[in-house]
């Protein structure tokens, strides 16, 4: 059983660039959440998605979207890329069973904004 | 101030000895707690799961909660040199939904 999957593994783009970084979650879950981690810090929520929808968003700006399809894989957008951007970005998917849900992350995006 | 602190390390110990890591927090909400370990260029994985207040004991890892005192710690009997990575302890109000983590402490166990 594959685990959770992101592509692309490393990505280097220009300042005012925009970027989609892609996630496909373990067979069986339904949600994906994405977080953000800069160099030497923990994770930092951005938004979580179930049933295509966005259920819940964390303290990110609007150049940071998202999309869920279908077949509960995801994308993480970020448009007018700014220097800070620069992280790895984690994809996480889950489903909730006896009152609990465990997220399960992939190995991440490293993106570099130049 | 941060809803979650870490000591961010470095900590470094011989092989065999007790490590014990530690998070504070400030949201009483918190009813979920989570350790993580991530290796480097990796995602974390998920080591420990706690609801609520008590211990809970996996093998060589031991996970208590003190929601009283707002601190959660994870010990790790026997420590092995594959035990050296980054430790981050995570935690939500609700049993779905948004991760909040702490800044992650590195450890090196050293043969």
């Amino acid at each position: 059983d594959a685990g959770v999957t992101q592509s692309p593994t490393h990505l280097i783009k220009t300042r005012g660039q925009q970027v989609t970084l892609r996630c496909s979650p373990k067979s069986g879950h339904d949600t994906v959440s994405w977080y953000q981690q800069a160099l030497g810090q923990g994770p930092q929520f951005i938004f979580q998605y179930y049933e295509e929808e966005e259920r819940q968003r964390g303290n990110f700006p609007d150049r940071f979207s998202g999309h869920q399809f279908p077949n509960y894989s995801s994308e993480l957008n970020v448009n007018a890329l700014l220097l800070g951007d620069s992280a790895l970005y984690l994809c996480a998917s889950s489903f909730v069973a006896g009152g609990r849900e465990t997220q399960y992350f992939g190995p991440g995006t490293r993106l570099l904004v130049l | 101030q941060k809803e979650v602190e870490q000591d961010p390390g470095p900590l470094s110990v011989p092989e065999g000895a007790i490590v014990s890591l530690n998070c504070t927090y400030s949201n009483s909400a918190f009813q979920y707690f989570m350790w993580y370990r991530q290796y480097s260029r990796k995602g974390p994985e998920l080591l420990m799961y706690t609801y609520s207040s008590g211990n809970k004991e996996d093998g060589r890892f031991t996970a208590q909660v003190d929601k009283s005192s707002k601190y959660i710690s994870l010990f790790i009997r026997d420590s092995q040199p594959s035990d050296s990575a980054t430790y981050l302890c995570a935690m939500s109000e609700g049993n779905t939904g948004k991760l909040i983590f702490g800044q992650g402490t590195t450890l090196q166990v050293k043969p």
